[in-house]
């Protein structure tokens, strides 16, 4: 029972650098997520996915990008990276088609911007 | 806009009862959920309301009153364990809004 699989963990970028983000749930579900969270804060929403297909913003989507694989994959790129962009990243994933958004997180990745 | 406000912190005993408040601003959510993060982990879902009134799931209970735009997470019998931020998130469609968290701290 993986759940919802994130990688790299760890990651340390120059500035101007791109990476991509990789996320893979094998629960299903429709819905998958990207946030970051900075120290102390909650969490905010950079994209989604409601649907294989599909993508949308979300609170903050500036410089970054999102692709939907296929249902099992999202993937977060960050084109050029800035310190800013320093953060935790959780991929999430969720079954929206029925009552309840429980979503499902990943460990992170743990990025830093030099 | 749509927005949710709980306290930054709270202290309690281990063994004691605490509550934690979650007020929100909203023009609809389905439900309110309610989450735990630990430091360095993710979050991990909790409780969800999808209705008024209250949901209990062993030590854990969570309330919602959507008359009064407000929820609360009560924790009972609290371990050191127990100690972590908790979230509360309107499920507003495909989105969940969220709080900024409170971390619970537990004192022995």
């Amino acid at each position: 029972n993986a759940g919802v699989t994130q990688t790299p963990k760890f990651q340390v970028l120059k500035t101007g650098q791109s990476m991509t983000l990789q996320c893979a749930q094998d629960m299903n579900h429709n819905s998958m997520y990207w946030y970051r969270q900075d120290p102390g804060m909650g969490l905010r929403l950079i994209y989604y996915s409601a649907s294989e297909g599909t993508t949308d913003k979300g609170e903050v989507p500036n410089g970054y990008n999102v692709s939907r694989l296929n249902k099992r994959e999202f993937s977060l790129r960050l084109e050029s990276a800035a310190p800013s962009q320093t953060s935790v990243y959780f991929c999430a994933s969720s079954e929206r088609w029925t009552e309840k958004n429980i979503q499902y997180f990943g460990a992170g990745t743990r990025l830093s911007v030099l | 806009g749509q927005s949710l406000e709980q306290p930054s912190e709270v202290t309690a005993v281990e063994g004691a009862i605490v509550q934690i408040n979650c007020t929100y601003q909203t023009s609809g959510f389905y439900g309110l959920s309610w989450y735990q993060q630990h430091d360095g982990g993710a979050p991990t879902f909790l409780s969800y309301n999808a209705l008024d009134g209250l949901e209990e799931t062993g030590r854990f209970s969570s309330f919602l009153s959507r008359s009064d735009s407000y929820g609360y997470l009560l924790l009972q019998e609290l371990q050191m364990k127990d100690s972590a931020s908790y979230f509360c998130a309107g499920d507003s469609n495909y989105q969940l809004i969220w709080g900024a968290g409170t971390k619970l701290i537990i004192k022995p």
